[in-house]
């Protein structure tokens, strides 16, 4: 199956900085979500973003298909964003493959 | 609108129990999956139905079952709990896009 890698797999920040993480994939997808999950376990949607460049608020994304790797951009950091950030990818078929999650904590 | 939604949040059972969990999908979502996540891991795909068939199985024991309703609601079983089973069981619902969206989850600690 499609081998899905996250990095950093831990992320200490200060309140306002900035940071970028990375998903890369091993195969063609026609699906990549990233996801935050919050303290309480539940998965919230932050892009659905199979390829191109989409921004939300302080959050951006871009997924290079070609290259099978995506990227999410995390600006003016807040302790709200800390949490566990998941890439997760469908190569053709119905399931979708997660990585093993960014774990983030923003230090006020 | 509702979002996805399930129940039990909480639970907890015993070994060789049994257990089930129920899930309501976005209105108008036809498409239901479930996955496992056991603590410190990435969820883990278990079934995903659409229009009440089957559609995909995990890499899971037949211990777990799934069925979905006519109102595209569904429900996973799973039968002789081990210590192994206790997780956060997710639920999603898949949108036109194809896109998943997930409900709270409910997580069963087996004794």
């Amino acid at each position: 199956g499609i081998q899905v890698e996250q990095s950093p797999p831990d992320l200490i920040l200060q309140e306002g900085a900035n940071s970028t993480l990375r998903c890369n994939f091993s195969d063609s997808v026609n699906n990549l979500q990233w996801f935050h999950q919050n303290p309480w376990g539940q998965l919230i949607n932050l892009f659905y973003i199979p390829s191109g460049t989409k921004q939300n608020g302080r959050l951006s994304a871009t997924t290079v298909a070609t290259e099978r790797y995506s990227l999410l951009y995390i600006s003016s950091s807040q302790t709200t964003d800390s949490g566990v950030y998941f890439c997760a990818v469908r190569a053709g078929d119905y399931k979708l493959s997660f990585g093993a999650g960014t774990t983030v904590t923003v230090r006020a | 609108d509702a979002g996805v939604t399930q129940s039990p949040t909480h639970l907890i059972k015993t070994r060789g129990q049994h257990v089930t969990l129920r899930c309501s999908p976005i209105s108008g979502h036809k498409s239901v999956s479930w996955y496992q996540q056991v603590l410190g891991q990435g969820p883990q795909f278990i079934f995903q139905y659409y229009e009440k068939e089957e559609r995909g199985r995990g890499n899971f024991p037949d211990r777990f079952s799934a069925r979905q309703f006519p109102n595209y609601s569904s429900e996973l079983n799973v039968n002789a709990l081990l210590l192994g089973d206790s997780a956060l069981y997710l639920c999603a619902s898949t949108g036109p896009a194809g896109e998943l969206f997930f409900g709270e989850g409910s997580r069963l600690t087996v004794l």
